[in-house]
């Protein structure tokens, strides 16, 4: 089954320990992004990924940082969280191919519910 | 960067009726504008998306306009059902040369309660 997996899917953690949120797509994806929603934002953009070693920042960076070593895994790490990083993060992957139907639409991951105490 | 607005946040309509969601863009580079549904505790899905050189787009109850010009589009619900019920997010973005919505900005989203 196509999927994104995300790993925790809730978490209460503590101010300034680190974590990491692990994302996976068994799609072929060469695009994923990290999303945060919040009451009242919508969906802000954290980072997001073209293909393997290339990411870039999405609106919301600050605080966050990711790698992307294989094209399936896109982890978003939180080196020092703080409470105003509590929130419900999503990944999603969608393939970047112009032009082949279903280019662009994005899978959404289930969601992880992050709380920093 | 982009800016979307949407509006109304809230919107209840009585089963059977029709449904308008708006949203506005600032960035004139966007040219490509998805749809998300979200339903309470689960994930966002695409329900319909357009590109900016087609002004209107319908799949069955769902349609989306767009006004390039005004920099704004909207979506459109008819013969509303019980189980539209939910969260709707607009979004916008430009496309790189490789055709690839990089930087998708999402509006705030509509909750839309669908009444017997």
């Amino acid at each position: 089954e196509a999927q994104v997996t995300q790993n925790p899917r809730y978490l209460i953690t503590v101010t300034g320990k680190k974590l990491t949120v692990t994302c996976s797509q068994n799609m072929n994806h060469e695009y994923m992004s990290w999303y945060r929603q919040d009451p009242g934002l919508g969906l802000r953009q954290i980072y997001y990924s073209m293909n393997v070693e290339v990411t870039d920042k999405g609106d919301v960076p600050e605080g966050y940082k990711v790698s992307r070593k294989e094209k399936r895994n896109f982890p978003l790490i939180l080196e020092s969280p703080s409470p105003n990083q509590t929130s419900l993060y999503f990944c999603a992957s969608s393939s970047r191919v112009g032009g082949i139907s279903g280019a662009n639409v994005l899978t959404f991951g289930a969601g992880s519910r992050l709380t920093v105490l | 960067g982009e800016n979307v607005e949407q509006h109304p946040s809230t919107l209840s309509v009585q089963e059977g009726d029709s449904a308008v969601i708006k949203c506005t863009y600032s960035d004139s580079a966007s040219n490509y504008f998805p749809w998300y549904k979200q339903e309470l505790g689960k994930r966002p899905q695409l329900i319909i998306d357009i590109r900016s050189n087609v002004g209107e787009k319908k799949d069955q109850r769902i349609a989306v306009t767009l006004n390039k010009t005004a920099k704004h589009f909207s979506l459109h619900i008819t013969e509303t059902q019980p189980e539209d019920s939910a969260v709707y997010f607009c979004a916008a973005s430009p496309l790189g040369r490789t055709g690839t919505a990089s930087k998708l900005t999402f509006g705030t989203g509509t909750r839309l309660q669908v009444t017997l």
